[in-house]
């Protein structure tokens, strides 16, 4: 089976940086995705690492080592409207969640 | 480009009744799955339709049951409702193996009372 963890809270700054971490246990998937959603809504596409290494896009930035069952989701430049939970997710041609990690950003 | 749709947005049962959730994917998306999401957890994987069939099962009883229609729309029956089913279910869509990313739906928020 697969154990994904995820911290289940984290709270940050306005401005600053912050990282999110997603440790996982699976025989075997196609890639990684991390979600973001906001409470009560749909989650939307963040990013996909399917190789090892990092994927930055804009502000967001995410890294996957697979010999290591170690991802993460950097986020730069902290805004309110960043605050939200960050789901990581294994595809093995459906998708294993983590619980999430509820991120709050303070001014 | 429409993206997935939904419907209802919400739903009040009682316990016992039976309930059809209905999800539409996004164009050119052949591939759906179901997934529910209690409060404060990540979402639990249902099942997966694809070419009319179920695909892939998760670890949910019977009572949950899907069909897939010709156009690739997508229905979830749950039966017997249980006070545990009480969820936001959602659906996602995408090409098979998901490699080209999963497209989500708004959801159902189901309360069972």
């Amino acid at each position: 089976g697969q154990n994904i963890d995820q911290p289940t809270e984290m709270t940050a700054t306005e401005g600053a940086i912050v990282q999110i971490n997603c440790t996982y246990q699976t025989s075997g998937f196609n890639g990684l995705f991390w979600y973001q959603q906001h409470a009560g809504e749909a989650p939307t596409f963040l990013s996909y690492n399917v190789l090892d290494g990092l994927e930055e896009k804009g502000r967001f930035s995410s890294f996957l080592s697979r010999s290591k069952g170690y991802s993460y989701l950097l986020l730069k430049e902290l805004q309110m409207k960043d605050s939200a939970s960050y789901l990581c997710a294994l595809n093995t041609d459906k998708l294993i969640f983590g619980t999430g990690t509820r991120l709050q950003v303070f001014p | 480009d429409a993206g997935v749709t939904q419907s209802p947005t919400h739903l009040i049962k009682t316990r016992g009744q039976q309930v059809t959730l209905r999800c539409s994917p996004k164009s050119g998306h052949d591939t759906v799955s179901w997934y529910q999401q209690a409060l404060g957890q990540g979402p639990q994987f249902i099942f997966q339709y694809y070419e009319e069939e179920e695909r892939q099962r998760g670890n949910f009883p019977d009572r949950f049951s899907g069909h897939q229609f010709p156009n690739y729309s997508s229905e979830l029956n749950v039966n017997a409702l249980l006070l545990g089913d009480s969820a936001l279910y959602l659906c996602a869509s995408s090409l098979p193996g998901g490699n080209y990313g999963y497209t989500f739906g708004s959801g159902t928020r189901l309360t069972v009372v």
